[in-house]
């Protein structure tokens, strides 16, 4: 079995300062890992993944994220918060033999003020 | 390229009535999936299919039907729908098994809001 956990339901940052969204995973088996992003009224968009190459995933505007197994945590991070980056935030687990589905955290709401 | 494309976008039921929320993808994707999204629920797999003539439950399979008699659409079915059904539904493809190397990624569409009264 897995799960996904993400810590907060809501992060409010000011525009020009770090962003961090935080997410812990449990699986039965090495995990595959990803970030969506949801903008309003939009359908869910891949942000980056980790598939157990490099640790330290870089994905598309300016995001990255950190597989650390010893903590099973897999944050999203980026230094800089630009007002286009409002939207909601999911995590989500893959990982199993056999066939493959997705785990999807509860999402996180990322507000950025001006 | 239309990616994957979902009718329609809104729409409102009585109770006890059925209707067919359709999907369709033009990337020529094996695997096809329905999502439910609900507040603070994140989203939830109601059915998936993994080619033409196959599928399979999801998490939340009850009072949905689906079909798969082509490679490009995946129809869902409510039988009869109920106010527990209120959602905003999402379609995903992908070219391989989801999450799975380098062509598992799911590609969504735009979602289909359901109210049903």
């Amino acid at each position: 079995a897995q799960s996904v956990t993400q810590l907060d339901s809501h992060v409010s940052v000011s525009e020009g300062t770090p962003v961090l969204l935080r997410c812990n995973y449990s699986s039965s088996y090495s995990p595959s890992l990803f970030w969506y992003v949801q903008h309003p009224n939009k359908g869910l968009q891949l942000l980056l993944k980790y598939t157990s190459a490099a640790t330290l995933v870089k994905g598309i505007n300016g995001f990255e994220a950190e597989f650390k197994k010893s903590e099973t945590s897999f944050h999203l991070t980026k230094p800089s918060a630009h007002m286009s980056d409002a939207a909601e935030y999911f995590c989500v687990v893959s990982g199993g033999s056999g066939y493959s589905t997705l785990t999807f955290g509860k999402g996180t709401m990322l507000l950025v003020s001006p | 390229n239309a990616g994957v494309t979902q009718t329609p976008k809104f729409q409102v039921l009585k109770t006890g009535q059925s209707m067919t929320l359709q999907c369709a993808q033009d990337m020529n994707h094996e695997y096809m999936s329905w999502y439910r999204q609900d507040p603070g629920m994140g989203l939830r797999l109601i059915h998936y299919s993994v080619g033409a003539g196959i599928t399979d439950q999801g998490e939340v399979p009850n009072g949905y039907n689906v079909s798969r008699s082509t490679t490009e659409d995946f129809p869902l079915r409510l039988l009869s729908a109920a106010p527990s059904q209120t959602s905003v539904y999402f379609c995903a493809s992908s070219y391989s098994l989801p999450g799975q190397g380098n062509t598992g990624e799911l590609f969504f569409g735009e979602g289909s809001r359901l109210t049903v009264l």
